[in-house]
């Protein structure tokens, strides 16, 4: 089974903090994807990766930036927390060719106080 | 724009009965994938069904099945026989292709509570 693992499940951080969100999975799939989560706004993508320090933006990358420096990780840098970050932040991954589909992990929710 | 529209923010079910969730979208595209997805609560997000729009055939799994309107690019999921588990946020989504890379858009999501 394919697994995708979150280095957190819940997370506070101050206004004005650095913070990083990590991801790994051990499927060896090319791509990866972070997403946040809110209430009436569904999935929005963040940022994507299709291989190892590439990356691209994806719907609303502002405030944010990503690293893939191996195959398995791929972080999520909160430059500067802000209070309307405060979310949940799902990462997923899929293998390049597939018939799209994507595994999830089991989310970070950040709070930003 | 490629869109994925869910119309019911919330619905909800006895036990054992069925119950349909709407999906709309809108892509240029001829080729392409759709997805339902399940988030049961505090749980990982799981694949339900997918389908291939290439495939007249609806998709089936278990008591999970779609009704695909290519043409009125439609793309519901009906479930069958309701059990308590399957209380969960779903979401549909499309697979776009875009300058070579391929991202998933999702909808908004529909909120199904399953009632004993």
């Amino acid at each position: 089974d394919v697994k995708v693992t979150q280095s957190s499940r819940y997370l506070v951080k101050r206004t004005g903090e650095k913070v990083f969100l990590e991801c790994v999975q051990d499927m060896d799939h090319e791509n990866m994807f972070w997403y946040r989560q809110d209430p009436g706004l569904g999935l929005r993508l963040i940022y994507f990766s299709y291989d190892v320090k590439m990356k691209e933006k994806g719907d609303i990358p502002e405030g944010y930036s990503v690293s893939r420096e191996k195959k398995e990780r791929f972080s999520l840098i909160l430059e500067s927390a802000s209070t309307n970050q405060t979310s949940m932040y799902l990462c997923a991954s899929r293998m390049s060719g597939q018939k799209g589909e994507q595994y999830f992990g089991p989310g970070t929710r950040l709070t930003v106080t | 724009a490629q869109t994925v529209t869910q119309s019911q923010p919330e619905m909800s079910v006895q036990e054992a009965e069925t119950v349909t969730l709407s999906c709309t979208y809108d892509t240029s595209e001829s080729n392409y994938y759709l997805f339902w997805y399940k988030q049961p609560p505090s749980r990982q997000m799981i694949l339900v069904i997918r389908q291939e729009a290439y495939k007249q055939q609806n998709a089936t799994e278990n008591r999970f099945s779609v009704n695909f309107q290519k043409a009125a690019k439609s793309f519901s999921l009906k479930i069958s026989d309701s059990q308590l588990g399957d209380t969960a946020m779903y979401f549909c989504a499309f697979k776009l292709t875009q300058g070579g890379s391929e991202k998933l858009v999702f909808g908004k999501g529909t909120k199904l509570t399953v009632n004993p």
